[in-house]
């Protein structure tokens, strides 16, 4: 069946560390792709999306995403993570580029250690 | 600019009653959207108004759900009668431009049927 999944229900690290979030879909066609994420209390705010083009996207607050063909694959990663990037981080699939309507994976519940 | 809102923001109510949950898209944004996540599981896409049509509706899980957008401005979510599996987050979001697809997320409703 055609999905996105997130492998990790809920990771923790420590304030400094680095940061992966595996996100892995299985639709035919290069789909659209974004991660969202949701801070308790807030509602889901765009980190990064691909479209096209290169294929490392760079997004806000330090995050940046590849989209990797081979593997269907667009992990959000970043290199020192924050004690406020405690949250909830959903990947998005628009399956078919035009019209079609979010995916969302099952969501990667973040906790960061002081 | 203000952003998606919604309201309320927590709703709880007895099985059999009616809830209506409404959404104030983005000023311009002719594309509205509702998603909702039931505990534990992925957010799940609902239905999609262009301006006040109603342009896939898809996802809506069956006819005690009714949604409206007229004058396509605002839109409205009813529950009618609610049971206990329609508990949940009801996310509504609004794009302009259809075609790249972005998407701006509300806090969500949290529906809380006891």
């Amino acid at each position: 069946a055609q999905s996105v999944t997130q492998p990790d229900i809920h990771i923790t690290v420590s304030e400094g560390a680095s940061l992966e979030l595996r996100c892995n879909y299985s639709y035919g066609a290069t789909p659209y792709l974004f991660w969202y994420v949701q801070s308790p209390g807030q509602g889901l705010q765009l980190l990064l999306k691909y479209f096209s083009g290169d294929t490392l996207v760079q997004g806000i607050k330090g995050f940046e995403a590849e989209f990797k063909r081979s593997q269907s694959s667009f992990n959000l990663r970043k290199p020192s993570v924050h004690w406020s990037d405690a949250a909830e981080y959903f990947c998005a699939v628009v399956p078919d580029n035009y019209g079609q309507n979010f995916v969302f994976g099952p969501g990667t519940r973040l906790s960061v250690l002081p | 600019e203000a952003g998606v809102t919604q309201f309320p923001s927590h709703s709880v109510i007895e099985k059999g009653q009616t809830v209506t949950l409404r959404c104030d898209p983005i000023s311009g944004h002719d594309n509205l959207y509702w998603y909702r996540r039931v505990m534990g599981k992925e957010i799940k896409f609902l239905l999609h108004f262009v301006k006040e049509s109603k342009q896939d509706e898809s996802g809506m899980p069956n006819n005690r759900f009714l949604a409206e957008r007229t004058g396509g401005t605002y839109s409205t979510l009813k529950v009618q009668p609610a049971e206990l599996e329609d508990s949940g987050v009801y996310f509504c979001a609004s794009s302009q431009d259809r075609a790249k697809n972005i998407q701006y997320f509300g806090a969500g409703t949290r529906l809380s049927v006891l």
